[in-house]
């Protein structure tokens, strides 16, 4: 049973320090999302690529956060510096890819809190 | 702009009835194709069912089907014959050219089936 698998699953850090969220996406997947969930904003997406290359990362505050793919199986999400107000759970998905409307398949979340 | 527009923030059903998850989008593309996730207390989300906007059979999976209306710009999800299991929030989304074929989500429904 394929499943898209994130780490850490929960974390927890001070204001101004460095967090790394990783994801590896269902093999032969081509397609990456970055989501955030909060209460007031639901689902918003931060970034997605298709075939390792940054398709769309509107979403996401540049000054503090960076995605990347360095390779098909690892996606990684960067906030540098932290703040309380990135505290949310991050998701990742993956997508095969190849449709037009391409169904996602969620990993199970990265609960981040910033205190 | 896209929209999806879910009415019911909180919905009860009594165990083995059946359950309409109202939504509605809009979008200007003739072409896009509507979701529906379930996130259970533990925080995943997982896909359940897709419509494409052409297509001409309303989706069914299992005792999932989705009530797809393109004139009224509704995808309402009905789950059949509720189980306890079923209890949690589900997610309409859409994904069209128009928003570069991105997710877009609703606010969610949280379903609470009742024994």
């Amino acid at each position: 049973d394929a499943r898209v698998t994130q780490t850490p699953r929960h974390k927890v850090t001070e204001m101004g320090q460095e967090v790394t969220m990783r994801c590896q996406p269902i093999l032969g997947h081509n397609t990456v999302f970055w989501y955030r969930q909060t209460m007031m904003q639901g689902l918003e997406l931060l970034a997605y690529f298709r075939n390792r290359a940054p398709l769309d990362d509107s979403g996401m505050p540049k000054d503090r956060f960076s995605a990347e793919m360095p390779d098909a199986t690892l996606a990684t999400l960067k906030i540098q510096p932290s703040e309380p107000r990135d505290s949310a759970v991050y998701f990742c998905a993956s997508g095969p890819g190849g449709v037009v409307f391409d169904t996602q398949y969620f990993g199970p979340g990265t609960r981040l809190t910033v205190l | 702009a896209q929209k999806i527009t879910q009415t019911q923030p909180g919905m009860f059903v009594q165990e083995k009835e059946a359950v309409t998850l109202d939504c509605t989008y809009d979008t200007s593309d003739p072409s896009y194709g509507l979701f529906w996730y379930k996130q259970p207390s533990s925080g995943e989300m997982i896909f359940l069912i897709y419509q494409g906007s052409y297509d001409q059979q309303n989706a069914t999976e299992g005792r999932y089907s989705l009530n797809f209306q393109k004139a009224r710009k509704s995808a309402n999800l009905v789950i059949s014959a509720s189980q306890l299991g079923d209890s949690a929030m589900y997610f309409c989304a859409m994904s069209a050219m128009d928003s570069s074929y991105k997710l877009i989500f609703g606010s969610g429904t949280r379903l609470l089936v009742r024994p």
